[in-house]
């Protein structure tokens, strides 16, 4: 069965400091992977996907960028955060065979920019 | 206002009541789902209904899509406590490259099941 793995968990981090936050899935080969970032009581926002590796498509312009070094591996990050990087990130993932659209999520990385 | 918008906002029944939930889109979709996030978790995956189908029902849940009036409404029968948690929808934009697709988030109805 394929798993999702997010790390860390949780996240303090000063403001100008780096980010590097890891994804990979298990158990499945050439997987859709999607960044997510979710603001305290709000909805998802879509921040980069990727249909394979090396393959970036960025949503929003912002202080982030991703990375697909491996197939299962997906790697989001900053050079210097700032406060308004807070916030709960999610990564998912999902087939690109059968028509099966639904997303897979991980357990989430929890960030607070100090 | 953005894509998904869910209605209402915050929901609180007494268990073994049933639980409505309402979702409203602006633009064409390919498919629209629901999610559940339990408090501090990732999110889990309910039901996919695309759009051609108009009601598609899993367990105690029952989904309708409207595509017409660009809404769906999520219905949870016999609720359990277990069911409380935060409720998504997401709509897929019709655009699909190599199966990804970009799912825009309602902000939630968060819906507490009290004993």
């Amino acid at each position: 069965s394929q798993t999702i793995h997010q790390w860390p968990a949780t996240l303090v981090q000063p403001v100008g400091s780096p980010l590097s936050l890891e994804c990979t899935v298990e158990g499945t080969s050439n997987p859709n992977l999607y960044w997510y970032r979710q603001a305290a009581g709000r909805g998802l926002q879509l921040l980069f996907y990727s249909v394979g590796i090396g393959q970036i498509s960025s949503e929003v312009p912002q202080n982030l960028s991703a990375s697909r070094p491996q197939d299962r591996q997906f790697i989001l990050s900053s050079k210097k955060l700032l406060l308004s990087d807070s916030g709960f990130y999610l990564c998912a993932w999902n087939s690109q065979a059968g028509g099966w659209y639904e997303q897979y999520f991980g357990p989430g990385t929890r960030l607070t920019v100090t | 206002s953005q894509q998904g918008e869910e209605d209402p906002q915050a929901l609180s029944i007494q268990e073994g009541e049933n639980a409505t939930m309402n979702c409203s889109y602006k633009t064409s979709i390919n498919n629209l789902q629901w999610y559940r996030q339990n408090s501090g978790r990732g999110l889990v995956h309910l039901i996919l209904i695309r759009s051609n189908e108009r009601e598609k029902h899993s367990g105690r849940l029952r989904v309708t899509l409207d595509t017409s009036k660009k809404s769906s409404s999520l219905l949870i029968t016999a609720s359990r406590a277990a069911d409380t948690a935060s409720y998504f929808c997401a709509t897929a934009l019709p655009i699909i490259i190599q199966g990804a697709q970009k799912l825009v988030f309602g902000q939630g109805t968060r819906l507490t099941i009290n004993p």
